[in-house]
Order: structure tokens, then C-alpha cells, then sequence
């Protein structure tokens, strides 16, 4: 089984670009997760979906969009790119219920210019 | 807002030597889980901790819950290098399993 997986890995755009990230899990969960990941910051919550058709805001949503696309896939949009949106990117999913641990991909290391 | 203090932020220490990472909140939580992630890569879970008082072993790494459930620590006996990672907590309250994360320990385990 892949896991997580994200695509792509890298990723560089110029302020006020737009782009998807995508990601998507084969371990059949219905929780999945947007992090972001800044030096000296930890992870921090961008969006979740706890189940199939449902989205929520975590800690930092502005400047993001997200879709839950299926069971599988989560995908995160940034419609205008800004600077301080240079960052690495985690999906994650987890099983539904309390005490599930979080099963990340491998990130997407994004830099805006 | 939940928040997960971690100490100490960064620790470089030889190999053979014993060390404590701590994970502390004012809040209480159901569980806590402990992750270790390596550069390039996501984190990936090292144990999960439910019980107050909880103490799980995993080889060299003995983890523990505090009796009140804010708090946790993980002991590294006789560390190698290839424990060096960043060490991160993670709480969880919540039946939506929506985590809150420290800000992580950054181990260095020189040969």
C-alpha cells in the first residue's frame, strides 16, 4: 500500500499564482488533514474533512480552498499566491474515532516568490 | 486554543547518552500521540498514550502519560545516531481526531 501520497513534491510560483495540491490515501479513512509546516512553528492545522462531503477550518484557512473530492482525495487550492505561503505542506489521514493516529504523506515543499 | 509546549526546542548530544524530551499543555487531553520525522519526509507515529499515569516501552524509547493527561515525556536510554529526527506531540480531544501539535524537538545524536 502507497499510504499517503501528495503530488507534487516541489513546487515554485510567483505571488498571486494559482495552484492545486493534491493528495490522495488508500487505507480507507474517512478523515483526512491539511498542515502546514513552518520552521520553529510546527504543524499547524490549515483544513480537515472529517468525513466524505464535509469540510472545516482548522487554525490558518485564509488563502486557502479545499475539496473532498471522494473518500480518497483531498485537495488543497491556493487561488492567489502570496510569500507567506512559502512552506511545506502535509496531508494526513486518519480512521474515525478518538485516538486515531495521523498518517502523513511526504509533504510538498512549496516556495512563492 | 490548545497549546503543546515542547522542550527542550533542540538537543545535540553523543552517542551512548540518555536523554528526556518533554511535551507539556495546561489542557487535558484524551490521548497523546509522539511522532518522529525525518528531513524530507512526514512524520510517523511512535506510540499513541490514553491512560493517565500510561507508560509504554519501545525498544530504547520509554514514553509516559502524566496522571492528569496534560503532560508527557519521552526517555531516550543510550541513544544512536539513528534516532536523530525532530521528536513532535500531538493531543487529541476531539472525536474528529483534529490534533494540535507542538512546535517539536530538534535531536542531533553526533557518533
Amino acid at each position: 500500500n502507497a499510504g499517503v501520497t501528495q503530488t507534487p513534491k516541489f513546487q515554485v510560483l510567483k505571488t498571486g499564482q494559482s495552484m492545486t495540491l493534491q493528495c490522495a490515501q488508500d487505507m480507507n479513512h474517512n478523515s483526512m488533514y491539511w498542515y502546514r509546516q513552518d520552521p520553529g512553528m510546527g504543524l499547524r492545522l490549515i483544513y480537515y474533512s472529517a468525513s466524505e462531503g464535509t469540510t472545516d477550518k482548522g487554525e490558518v484557512p485564509n488563502g486557502y480552498n479545499v475539496s473532498r473530492l471522494n473518500k480518497r482525495e483531498f485537495s488543497l487550492r491556493l487561488e492567489s499566491a502570496a510569500p507567506s505561503q512559502t512552506s511545506v505542506y502535509f496531508c494526513a489521514s486518519s480512521a474515525l474515532g478518538n485516538n486515531s493516529p495521523l498518517h502523513f504523506g511526504n509533504g510538498t515543499r512549496l516556495t512563492v516568490t | 486554543t490548545q497549546l503543546l509546549e515542547q522542550s527542550p526546542q533542540f538537543l545535540s548530544i553523543q552517542e551512548g547518552e540518555n536523554l528526556t524530551v518533554y511535551c507539556n499543555s495546561s489542557s487535558v487531553f484524551s490521548s497523546l500521540q509522539w511522532y518522529r520525522q525525518e528531513p524530507g519526509e512526514g512524520p510517523v507515529l511512535l506510540v499513541t498514550v490514553v491512560t493517565g499515569g500510561e507508560v509504554k516501552k519501545l525498544k530504547r524509547l520509554t514514553f509516559q502519560f502524566g496522571d492528569a493527561r496534560k503532560d508527557s515525556s519521552l526517555h531516550i536510554t543510550a541513544a544512536q545516531t539513528g534516532d536523530t529526527g525532530l521528536y513532535l506531540c500531538a493531543g487529541d480531544n476531539t472525536n474528529a481526531g483534529k490534533s494540535t501539535f507542538g512546535d517539536g524537538t530538534t535531536l542531533t545524536v553526533k557518533p
